[in-house]
């Protein structure tokens, strides 16, 4: 059974640019919760994902969106990149309360 | 919001000790999570606690969720080169969750 996959693997973006990143959950899986994770705050929450509807929010600006698809593959936009946005972007797929994470997609802002 | 005090931050041991680790929350959880990080990659999930009071074991992984389930425990018998890494503890509000609440975790680095 494939794991959670995410894409791309690593990202440069400039200043005030805007990413798109995807995460694809394990099959069967409905739930897709995103998280930011740098040296200096650790893993923060982003949101959660269920059945195409956003369940659960971070604290996070409104730069920050994301959207599930039927097919419950997640996507997650940053706009008007910042530096401080640089960190590694996690998803999850959540399965009867265990949490399954993909490798990360690797965001570096210049 | 909810915050989670992982301890210790970094532990350096040699091989073959025993190791522990723990959380401590301001709040109610009712499950406990903990994962492994190895770098350039994504945690990795090695014990799930549902309830108060449980204990769990994974290998030569032990993990308890706390009694007051404000709290849990992890530790690592007989360690190995290969249990290099980071340890994070996660707590979730409630079961099926996408949530999660997590600690700052614990470097461990074992020395042969």
């Amino acid at each position: 059974k494939a794991g959670v996959t995410q894409t791309p693997r690593y990202l440069i973006k400039t200043r005030g640019q805007q990413v798109t990143l995807s995460c694809s959950p394990i099959s069967g899986h409905r739930s897709v919760s995103w998280y930011q994770q740098t040296p200096g705050q650790g893993l923060q929450f982003l949101f959660e994902y269920f059945s195409e509807t956003q369940r659960n929010k971070g604290n996070f600006p409104g730069r920050f969106s994301g959207r599930q698809f039927s097919n419950s593959r997640s996507e997650m936009n940053v706009s008007t990149l910042e530096l401080g946005d640089s960190a590694l972007y996690l998803c999850a797929s959540l399965g009867q309360g265990e949490a399954f994470f993909g490798q990360g997609t690797r965001l570096t802002v210049v | 919001g909810q915050q989670l005090n992982q301890s210790p931050q970094s532990m350096f041991i040699q091989e073959g000790e025993d190791v522990s680790m723990n959380c401590t929350s301001s709040s109610i959880f009712n499950t406990w999570l903990w994962y492994k990080q190895d770098p350039g990659e994504g945690p990795v999930l090695l014990i799930a606690l549902y309830k108060a009071g449980e204990l769990t074991s994974n290998g030569r992984l032990t993990a308890q969720f706390g009694i007051t389930r404000k709290d849990s425990f992890l530790n690592i018998s007989a360690s190995i080169p290969s249990d290099v890494g980071i340890y994070f503890c996660a707590g979730q509000g409630s079961v099926n969750a996408g949530k999660s609440t997590f600690g700052d975790g614990t470097t461990l680095t074992v020395k042969p």
